[in-house]
């Protein structure tokens, strides 16, 4: 089954470095979105992507944060001033249309980023 | 706006006893509705869902979750758990711009 992958899989950086999660879609996939999940906290949307460009964000995803697809397979959210509340997971997703019925919107396995 | 309240922040049940975790939304629309299960360290894995089509929903692992339009509630269930059902299960609901609005996560354990 199809996946959506997700580099690294955990991340440590120092407070105030820029970081880049990397994400690969599924290939069909035209939809792309990123979520972050603080420990211990629900799962908050960040963005949404299509069509090279932003298409919604949340007011978390304020002027630190940037996404982009820089080829035909990868996505990335860059961090560019790393805080400490920036530790958490998060997780990339793509679907093959903009909404339901038919709605294949997969999440991928995380990228658990630890800021010290 | 759309928004889903998940009743139960932890739920304990006996291996082999029915589940049931409970999930209440509000929506101005007729709502999609999806249950994901998180297992340690591993990604959002998609148990179901529902988007307009019959009110009984059936997943994976036999979950299966009924929609009542009349309760406002989307509760999933399974009727015999199992130890690898032990895992953080999310309510969510589509909102505006196709945002997922995930509800807190009830954490269910399965007692030998």
């Amino acid at each position: 089954e199809p996946e959506v992958t997700q580099t690294p899989s955990h991340q440590v950086t120092q407070m105030g470095q820029e970081v880049i999660l990397r994400c690969v879609p599924i290939s069909n996939h035209l939809y792309f979105y990123w979520y972050r999940q603080i420990l211990g906290q629900k799962v908050e949307f960040l963005v949404s992507f299509y069509n090279n460009e932003i298409s919604e964000k949340s007011e978390i995803f304020d002027d630190q944060f940037s996404v982009e697809r820089p080829d035909g397979s990868n996505f990335t959210l860059k961090i560019r001033s790393t805080k400490l509340e920036d530790s958490a997971m998060y997780f990339c997703a793509s679907s093959d249309t903009p909404g339901p019925p038919n709605y294949g919107y997969t999440f991928g396995s995380g990228t658990r980023l630890t800021v010290v | 706006a759309q928004s889903v309240t998940q009743l139960d922040s932890h739920v304990s049940v006996s291996e082999g006893t029915p589940v049931l975790l409970r999930c209440n939304y509000s929506s101005s629309y007729s709502p999609s509705l999806f249950w994901y299960v998180q297992h340690p360290n591993k990604g959002l894995q998609l148990l179901l869902k529902y988007t307009s089509a019959a009110t009984l929903v059936k997943g994976i692992n036999g979950f299966e979750a009924e929609f009542k339009k009349s309760e406002t509630s989307f509760h999933l269930t399974k009727p015999s758990a199992h130890m690898s059902d032990a895992a953080e299960y999310f309510c969510v609901v589509i909102g505006t711009g196709n945002q997922f609005y995930f509800g807190t996560g009830t954490s269910l354990t399965v007692i030998p």
